[in-house]
């Protein structure tokens, strides 16, 4: 099956520098790739997703891109706040009725 | 749009009763919903698919009889912990895939949880 790799497991940035998180997955079929945030608490929130017939996508201050043949993508946050701490966990699967494989998560920490 | 709701919030119960968690999808129609059960510090274990109108489908390792699933709507399902014991406690949360759109798409219940005393 599917296996999720996600690093850092904790990362650490000074409010208005960039955070990356990175994700690499093992089934080539998979072509569905959504990023979650998960603040203390409470359920994973969507931020932004994309699929493999796309290599970037940008959402604000969030983007994230694809590498398909190298099987990793990765999540950006430019300008960092400290509403930004939270756990972020990145996932795959090959779309449909898939189940989602997720990572094991990155907690992100923004200081003031 | 694409809002999950759960209820409880969080419940504390004495060992040995059981315990219903309601997910529920507000604003669209879910044929699939997913049941996670998530310890501190770590990621979502999925615990079982409940499909609308057909049995649910489990985990392996993921007691069925103790897990009780049941959808029975297109914007409900429901989770009973029976028999609850302390090594149950733990952070319960639902996900919901629209029936419409693109199925991959999963939105998250605000999680329920659950403290065995």
């Amino acid at each position: 099956g599917e296996n999720v790799e996600q690093h850092p497991s904790t990362l650490s940035v000074q409010e208005g520098d960039s955070a990356v998180i990175k994700c690499t997955y093992s089934d080539s079929a998979s072509n569905y790739f959504p990023w979650y945030k998960q603040e203390l608490g409470k359920g994973p929130q969507l931020i932004i997703d994309i699929r493999s017939n796309v290599g970037e996508k940008k959402d604000q201050r969030i983007a994230v891109t694809l590498n398909k043949t190298a099987k990793h993508f990765s999540l950006h946050i430019t300008e960092t706040q400290p509403e930004d701490s939270a756990v972020y966990f990145c996932a795959a699967s090959k779309g449909g009725s898939y189940i989602p494989t997720f990572g094991r998560g990155t907690s992100l920490i923004v200081h003031p | 749009g694409a809002v999950v709701s759960q209820h409880p919030s969080r419940v504390i119960c004495k060992s040995g009763t059981s315990v219903k968690i309601e997910c529920r999808s507000l604003d669209f129609q879910a044929t699939t919903m997913f049941w996670y059960r998530q310890f501190p510090k770590q990621s979502l274990m999925l615990m079982a698919t409940s499909n609308e109108g057909s049995k649910a489908t489990y985990e392996q390792g993921v007691e069925k009889d103790k897990f009780l699933i049941n959808h029975a709507s297109l914007t409900l399902s429901t989770l009973t912990v029976t028999s609850a014991h302390p090594e149950d406690s733990s952070f319960y949360i639902c996900s919901a895939g629209p029936s419409a759109g693109p199925q991959e798409t999963q939105y998250f219940g605000p999680g329920t949880r659950l403290l065995v005393l």
